[in-house]
């Protein structure tokens, strides 16, 4: 079945740090691939998203790369504020409607001043 | 637009209990799914709806109804309320380019 694995948090970073969180995947055919994002007290909002492989989705800064080799898609930002502080999400959706999706578990990251 | 919108925003039940939570979309989407969220576990889909009339379940449906008869509400029934089911549970509706909207949440506790 479909899966997905993201880093273990919580992460804490200073402001401007560089921020990598990973993103691994399993499912058959050919997923797309979502970053969402939960700030506190509230619901899930994309980030970005890729639809094919080698694709690049991005955001307010944030990147992820769509790599079908490293079944993976990793999200970076180079230079993060206090205001990136939030729940983030890797998700996937598979199959011929691409409607379910299937997330990791969540990746905490607290930016500070 | 004012996107998916869930009530209550909180809730307090005890064991036994009965109660929907609502789920309303203004977007115009077929597919429309409810979400569980736990610490450590990501979301876990409960129940979701390809269109009006036609419900099936997720990972973790027992425990919890459904029914879909407008394009635009999705309520979700706990009919009889369990500690194991206190949580944050969202609402989501998907649209152009499979991304999902999700509501605000209910976050629901049960004594």
């Amino acid at each position: 079945g479909n899966s997905v694995t993201q880093m273990e948090g919580p992460v804490t970073l200073s402001e401007e740090a560089f921020l990598t969180i990973n993103c691994t995947y399993t499912a058959t055919g050919y997923p797309s691939l979502f970053w969402y994002v939960q700030y506190p007290g509230e619901g899930l909002q994309l980030l970005l998203k890729a639809t094919k492989a080698d694709d690049k989705g991005s955001n307010k800064g944030f990147e992820a790369t769509y790599r079908k080799e490293t079944t993976s898609f990793h999200l970076e930002k180079g230079s993060v504020q206090v205001s990136d502080s939030a729940v983030y999400f890797c998700a996937l959706g598979s199959g011929g409607s691409n409607y379910k999706l299937t997330f990791g578990k969540g990746t905490l990251l607290t930016v500070n001043p | 637009n004012a996107g998916v919108t869930q009530t209550p925003k909180f809730q307090v039940l005890k064991t036994g209990q009965s109660m929907t939570l609502q789920c309303a979309q203004d977007m115009n989407h077929e597919y429309m799914s409810w979400y569980r969220q736990d610490p450590g576990m990501g979301l876990r889909l409960i129940h979701y709806s390809v269109g009006a009339g036609i419900t099936d379940q997720g990972e973790v449906p027992n425990g919890y109804n459904v029914s879909r008869s407008t394009t635009e509400d999705f309520p979700l029934r706990l009919l009889s309320a369990a500690p194991s089911q206190t949580s944050v549970y969202f609402c989501a509706s998907t649209g152009p380019a499979r991304v999902q909207y999700f509501g605000a949440g209910t976050r629901l506790s049960v004594l």
